[in-house]
């Protein structure tokens, strides 16, 4: 898992409540991702960090902030949670390989949002 | 829109056979496809990582190839195991004036059977 650590790995909420998922790793990574999963989707970007303090969005970043105040810990928070917010979230940070840079993810984690 | 379509959604084969995954994309400009393994309940595990000149890539029992004038890649997987058992997921590297950008299809379902 090249380290990374995704907590909590399930989290039940209610619907207009914040909620905050944290990514931690171990091996200094500049680059951190948050992916959201969904069925019929492919993997979409949500927001990226590229050094502390130096964070942007991604494709589907409506209703999710970040936050990278150390270089191991990302954190994404759901200001308002809504059920359209369902999902496994995955935490990613990669690495340069042969031919472009190799994602790592986390195991995930899976959001109900009722 | 840049688009990764994969084919089947889903396949079922016997252990031992062999089978390939299919990938067609949209994403102009090329940069790189990958391919990722994700076992049920983890996240996605770098296979291979193909760029424009390369048209064939192997891992272990994973060969995946690349026509970038079709624009077409497979995924074949020789001699099958139970532990094969998988959502395969095609990513498509974009390169462009508006940064760097990962398409990711929606994954084929691969059961192998005893």
């Amino acid at each position: 898992d090249a380290g990374i650590t995704q907590s909590p790995r399930h989290k039940v909420t209610e619907t207009g409540t914040p909620v905050t998922l944290r990514c931690h790793q171990t091996e200094n990574h500049r680059y951190m991702y948050w992916y959201r999963q969904d069925p019929g989707h492919g993997l979409r970007l949500i927001h990226y960090s590229y050094g502390v303090k130096d964070t942007d969005k991604g494709e589907v970043s409506d209703g999710y902030s970040v936050s990278r105040s150390k270089t191991e810990d990302f954190l994404l928070t759901l200001e308002s949670a809504t059920s359209s917010q369902t999902s496994v979230y995955f935490c990613a940070i990669s690495e340069l390989a042969t031919g472009g840079e190799k994602l790592f993810f986390g195991s995930g984690t899976q959001l109900s949002v009722l | 829109k840049n688009q990764v379509e994969q084919s089947p959604q889903s396949l079922i084969i016997l252990e031992g056979k062999n089978c390939t995954l299919q990938c067609n994309y949209t994403v102009s400009p090329f940069s790189n496809l990958r391919w990722y393994k994700q076992d049920t309940g983890r996240g996605p595990v770098s296979l291979t990582i193909m760029t424009f000149s390369e048209n064939t890539k192997s891992n272990g029992r994973y060969t995946a190839t690349l026509d970038a004038d079709t624009k077409q890649s497979s995924l074949h997987i020789t001699a099958s195991q139970l532990s094969d058992s998988a959502s395969y997921i095609c990513v498509v590297g974009l390169n462009s004036n508006s940064g760097y950008a990962l398409n990711f299809g929606k994954g084929t379902s691969l059961l192998v059977t005893p």
